[in-house]
């Protein structure tokens, strides 16, 4: 199985901060990584597909990057809206979620 | 628009079976497959299984295998997913997802259900 490990587990952020998540995986999985975004009491939301493409209706200051191995989701101005937890989902081989990044208010 | 509309929540004794329906509107249901994942509370997500809702073929997860069997109802565009020999840590939300194919063989989900919470108690 491939395992997907995020980091931090918890950030502390203000709005306009610039904000970065990593998540890595055990082995080499191409470009095959979803981001999503997920408030309590809420389904997951898609953000980011095929480890940088943007889903539609998702604001630009949310992109993605890496290949491989080592992935970053990166909020270029956290606003109000974005303060929620985030999960990379790896779909190389079967479907394999990282542990969570929750982003809450410094 | 693309809803995902899932079943009330449920309450089971260890050892029985529960039954999670997902209805789907707004794109073509056969073209589509939809996965199942749950999130025990505080957990992260855990994929369960998929079905082609075109042709029915099926995938499950290992940790689930001989426990989990889902179908779909094209006529109704619903799909079910049943969770047998239930045990206290099933207890968790349950989400069905609208899965789009990757040239990996695997799927990302773009758009979920709202989630059924299964509670395991005796």
């Amino acid at each position: 199985d491939i395992q997907m490990t995020q980091s931090p587990s918890t950030l502390s952020a203000s709005v306009g901060d610039r904000v970065t998540i990593t998540c890595r995986a055990s082995q080499s999985i191409s470009s095959w990584l979803a981001w999503y975004q997920q408030k309590p009491g809420e389904a997951p939301k898609l953000l980011i597909y095929k480890a940088s493409s943007v889903q539609s209706g998702v604001p630009s200051r949310f992109s993605g990057s890496g290949s491989g191995t080592e992935f970053t989701l990166t909020i270029s101005s956290l606003q109000p809206d974005d303060f929620a937890s985030y999960y990379c989902q790896q779909y190389n081989s079967f479907s394999t979620f990282g542990q969570g990044t929750k982003v809450e208010v410094k | 628009q693309v809803h995902l509309v899932q079943s009330g929540a449920e309450v089971k004794k260890p050892g029985a079976s529960v039954k999670v329906s997902c209805k789907a509107s707004g794109y073509t249901f056969t073209g589509y497959a939809i996965n199942w994942v749950r999130q025990a509370p505080g957990q992260r997500p855990e994929w369960m299984g998929w079905i082609n809702a075109g042709n029915g073929q099926t995938k499950y997860s290992q940790e689930f295998q001989g426990r989990v069997t889902i179908t779909r109802d094209t006529y109704a565009s619903t799909a079910y997913m049943e969770l047998s020999s239930l045990r206290s840590e099933d207890t968790a939300v349950y989400y069905c997802a609208k899965s789009v194919w990757e040239r990996s063989g695997w799927y990302y989900y773009d758009y979920w259900g709202q989630g059924t919470l299964v509670t395991v108690s005796s």
